[in-house]
């Protein structure tokens, strides 16, 4: 079964400062996509970005980054020059190929930006 | 273009009832999924719908259905309600175009309450 774990249920960082959250993953299928999303306090779920698992090049999105590594199964988020606005629950998730969708998410991690 | 809307953002309802929950997707968005956010299991996926049909299925029990319309829009409902179907439910569109068009756009969520 396909799982998606991550470890760091909160995580804070300065204004400015740049911050990684952890994102591990678990699945037997070759062709999947990886995403993260935030979820700000208004609830809408918001597409952060996302990587297809097979491209070796890592997505990047203005200050999002994301660290893909395929053979460990890791999928982290750098978030370069946090801003307050970057302050919000972040959702890893893995959606495969199975002829649907069908998206697993991890427990999400909260992230606080400090002024 | 208009989001994703789900409709009532809001709703409760007493144990035993039944609810119906809507969702329109972004036009030209042609499936639908459906998902349970809890504070204890997180983000679970429900189901997706694809062209009225349903594509895929999570581990829900029988008293969770949906069904998706010829315009897309999909309904979720759940009958004999239990207290721990208390939830925010969100709906997600996508393209589904193809695999690789498979971002998801949420909506706002509906935030059932089950007294």
């Amino acid at each position: 079964a396909q799982t998606v774990t991550q470890s760091q249920p909160e995580m804070s960082v300065q204004e400015a400062e740049t911050v990684t959250l952890s994102c591990t993953y678990d699945t037997s299928e070759s062709d999947y996509y990886l995403f993260w999303y935030k979820q700000p306090p208004s609830r809408q779920m918001i597409l952060v970005i996302r990587q297809e698992a097979y491209k070796q090049q890592n997505a990047t999105e203005n200050r999002f980054s994301v660290n893909f590594q395929k053979a460990a199964k890791s999928f982290s988020l750098k978030i370069s020059d946090s801003q307050l606005g970057d302050a919000a629950m972040y959702f890893c998730a893995l959606i495969q190929n199975t002829g649907g969708f069908k998206t697993i998410f991890g427990a999400g991690t909260r992230l606080f930006v400090k002024a | 273009k208009a989001g994703v809307t789900q409709t009532p953002r809001y709703l409760i309802k007493t144990r035993g009832q039944q609810v119906t929950l809507s969702c329109s997707p972004i036009s030209g968005h042609r499936s639908v999924s459906w998902y349970q956010q809890t504070p204890g299991q997180g983000l679970q996926f429900l189901f997706e719908y694809f062209s009225e049909t349903q594509r895929n299925k999570g581990n829900f029990p029988g008293r969770f259905s949906g069904r998706q319309f010829s315009n897309s829009r999909s309904e979720m409902n759940v009958s004999t309600l239990e207290l721990g179907d208390s939830a925010l439910y969100l709906c997600a569109s996508s393209l589904a175009a193809g695999w690789a068009k498979n971002i998801q756009y949420f909506g706002a969520g509906t935030r059932l309450s089950v007294l």
